[in-house]
């Protein structure tokens, strides 16, 4: 069965430190890879998406970055944390085709 | 770009309908979809209509589709408690799979 898997859940991380949020999906290949946001509980900010290994699309431009080293693996990561990076991270995958996202748990980021 | 607006809470008593309303811009799109987010958890998909449906029913969610006046609903019957949290209404822009996301439905259910 399909799974994906992202970590950490939680991270607290002071202003200017670097990121790296990890995302992996088992159990299908070739698939469509997504970060969104989703500020103060609301509303859901596509950030990037991915179509194959070294396919990157930014839908948004802001302080952070995305790379897919591996056809199932999906890295979010910044440099440069800023307090506006605060938020609840969610990674998904879909086949490409109409049959909907699966999301990850998410990952709480608090940058103080 | 896709529009996508929901009213941002509802609250109803245990064993009563909810009814959660959704309005897009975009009338091409293929699929309409509605996802769940239960506090602090990634979302769920809740179900899919696809768009020459009008009506698609799966056990207690029954989802109305209007295409001339753009408006998709989930209504959830004999709502129970468990049934709390945020619904989301979420519409892919013509010639993409890449849906729009409304703000979210806050359902609150009371006993």
């Amino acid at each position: 069965s399909q799974t994906i898997h992202q970590w950490p859940a939680t991270l607290v991380q002071p202003v200017g430190s670097p990121l790296s949020l990890e995302c992996t999906v088992e159990g299908t290949s070739n698939p469509n890879l997504y970060w969104y946001r989703q500020a103060a509980g609301r509303g859901l900010q596509l950030l990037f998406y991915s179509v194959g290994i070294g396919q990157i699309s930014s839908e948004v431009p802001q302080n952070l970055s995305a790379s897919r080293p591996q056809d199932r693996q999906f890295i979010l990561s910044s440099k440069k944390l800023l307090l506006s990076d605060s938020g609840f991270y969610l990674c998904a995958w879909t086949t490409g085709t109409n049959y909907g996202y699966t999301f990850g748990s998410g990952t709480r980021l608090t940058v103080v | 770009g896709e529009d996508v607006e929901q009213s941002l809470f509802l609250s109803v008593r245990e064993g009563d309908s909810s009814v959660i309303n959704c309005t897009y811009t975009d009338s091409s799109s293929t699929y309409l979809y509605w996802y769940k987010q239960e506090p602090g958890a990634g979302l769920q998909l809740l179900t899919y209509i696809f768009s020459n449906m009008d009506m698609k029913q799966d056990q207690r969610l029954t989802v109305l589709l209007n295409k001339k006046d753009k408006h998709l609903s989930l209504r959830i019957a004999d709502t129970q408690t468990g049934d709390s949290a945020i619904y989301f209404c979420a519409v892919p822009s013509g010639g993409s799979y890449i849906p729009t996301f409304g703000r979210g439905t806050s359902l609150i259910v009371h006993p």
